[in-house]
């Protein structure tokens, strides 16, 4: 199965901030990825697909870039409702692969 | 709207055996791929499995290969997760959802929580 990691695995930011997290694939993927946020006790919520595909109804705030095994998502100017858990996920091929998440939490 | 409703969820114990159900509204269940996912309490999220339009394909993670069955009723609108042999690790709020092919899984349920104990 592809690993998937992220770093930082947590980060403290302030409303207003530039976040930038970043994932690594252990084999290319193409840009057969996407990231999502979670918020305690929700499901989560997809933001971004095919590494920048932006999903519909998501703020322009969100953007995500990279391919073949390294990819970022960045937060321009961090918002209140921005302060969750983040992962990205691989669908390139079976068993999809989640990275274990970054927390954003306040600063 | 989108809409998937999980049920099914509760205790049982090591050994036993579990069926959740999905029910879909809001778009054309026939026309696109469903996915189950799960998160352990205090987790990280795992992909489970998936199925195809008619039912011709199944995948599945490793660890639950063997003992869990994805299916679907297009005529339902509904997905379902047969679990038996189940373990203290399979523990865990199972998420149905929606699998456009060629993207990621877009949209979830609100999760139905499985706890497996004696």
């Amino acid at each position: 199965a592809i690993q998937m990691t992220q770093s930082p695995s947590s980060l403290s930011a302030s409303v207003g901030d530039r976040v930038t997290i970043t994932c690594r694939a252990s084999q290319v993927i193409r840009n057969d990825l996407g990231w999502y946020q979670q918020k305690p006790g929700k499901a989560p919520k997809l933001l971004i697909y095919s590494a920048s595909s932006l999903q519909s109804g998501v703020p322009s705030r969100f953007s995500g870039s990279g391919s073949a095994t390294d990819f970022t998502l960045t937060i321009t100017s961090l918002q209140p409702e921005d302060f969750a858990t983040y992962y990205c996920l691989q669908d390139y091929n079976y068993p999809f692969t989640f990275g274990p998440g970054t927390k954003v939490d306040i600063k | 709207e989108v809409q998937l409703v999980e049920s099914g969820g509760g205790l049982v114990q090591p050994g036993g055996s579990l069926r959740l159900s999905c029910a879909a509204s809001g778009f054309t269940f026939s026309s696109y791929w469903m996915s189950w996912a799960r998160q352990a309490p205090g987790k990280g999220l795992e992909w489970v499995a998936n199925i195809n339009l008619d039912e011709t394909e199944e995948n599945y993670v490793d660890s639950v290969k063997g003992r869990f069955t994805i299916s679907r009723d297009n005529a339902k609108n509904s997905v379902y997760l047969q679990m038996n042999s189940l373990r203290v690790e399979d523990t865990a709020v199972y998420y149905c959802v929606r699998d456009p092919s060629g993207q990621p899984p877009d949209h979830w349920g609100q999760g139905t929580l499985v706890t497996v104990s004696s």
